[in-house]
């Protein structure tokens, strides 16, 4: 069993839907993470939190739409994306604050928008 | 602001060959380092870190040495098995810092 879990892995969805990736962490961590890997781009860092609060937006399109309710769990809310968008979604968590500020992966879930 | 930079791939190589990804750093603080590596449909896996200079990780037969005086943390295998097949991933973070630099990755296929 991983430490960041990920569901679903696979997700196909139309433009007009609205649909959300889930992303759970059983590492007792304090940040988490949502990054896109593309073909074009292969890590682009979308949202942080950190204690819960957004502490990076880097200019994501408002069609995506992070929440964290609390430390161990993360969701990516989905509606009208483009096939644009269609990447491999990875969530990732850390403990901030110590040497070594290293970043634990899940799978990933695949997306694809038609 | 603070980046890596690895070596472009892909990267070619026949069983039992050595192998040397280079990847450089640029940080006004001082960094820890990172090698990941991501085999087909899955996650990235951290495979290696180091937190100071003069420092070395190493992991399933990988080693990369953080060299402050170079900038670099170049990772190595002296003898690669088809099953190390991935993409890797260089990176650098800085303590106390959300944000983790990661390279473009390199994309290695090792051939029997």
């Amino acid at each position: 069993e991983t430490g960041v879990t990920q569901t679903p892995r696979h997700l196909v969805m139309g433009m007009t839907n609205k649909k959300s990736l889930k992303c759970e962490q059983h590492l007792g961590h304090n940040a988490m993470y949502w990054y896109k890997q593309s073909a074009k781009k292969p890590l682009e860092l979308m949202f942080v939190y950190s204690l819960e609060e957004r502490v990076e937006n880097n200019s994501v399109p408002s069609r995506f739409s992070p929440e964290c309710p609390n430390s161990s769990h993360l969701f990516l809310h989905l509606h009208t994306l483009q096939p644009e968008d269609s990447a491999l979604y990875l969530c990732a968590s850390s403990q901030v604050g110590g040497p070594g500020n290293t970043i634990y992966f899940g799978e990933g879930s695949w997306l694809t928008v038609v | 602001g603070d980046s890596v930079t690895q070596m472009e791939g892909p990267v070619t190589l026949s069983e039992e060959a050595c192998l040397t990804i280079n990847c450089t750093y640029t940080a006004t603080g001082y960094p820890s380092l990172f090698w990941y590596v991501q085999y087909p449909g899955e996650g990235l896996q951290l495979l290696l870190k180091a937190t100071k200079a003069d420092d070395k990780g190493s992991n399933k037969g990988f080693e990369a040495t953080y060299r402050k005086e170079t900038t670099s943390f170049h990772l190595e295998k002296g003898s690669v098995q088809v099953s190390d097949s991935a993409v890797y991933f260089c990176a650098l973070s800085v303590s106390n810092n959300n944000d983790m630099r990661f390279g473009a990755g390199t994309r290695l296929t090792v051939k029997p």
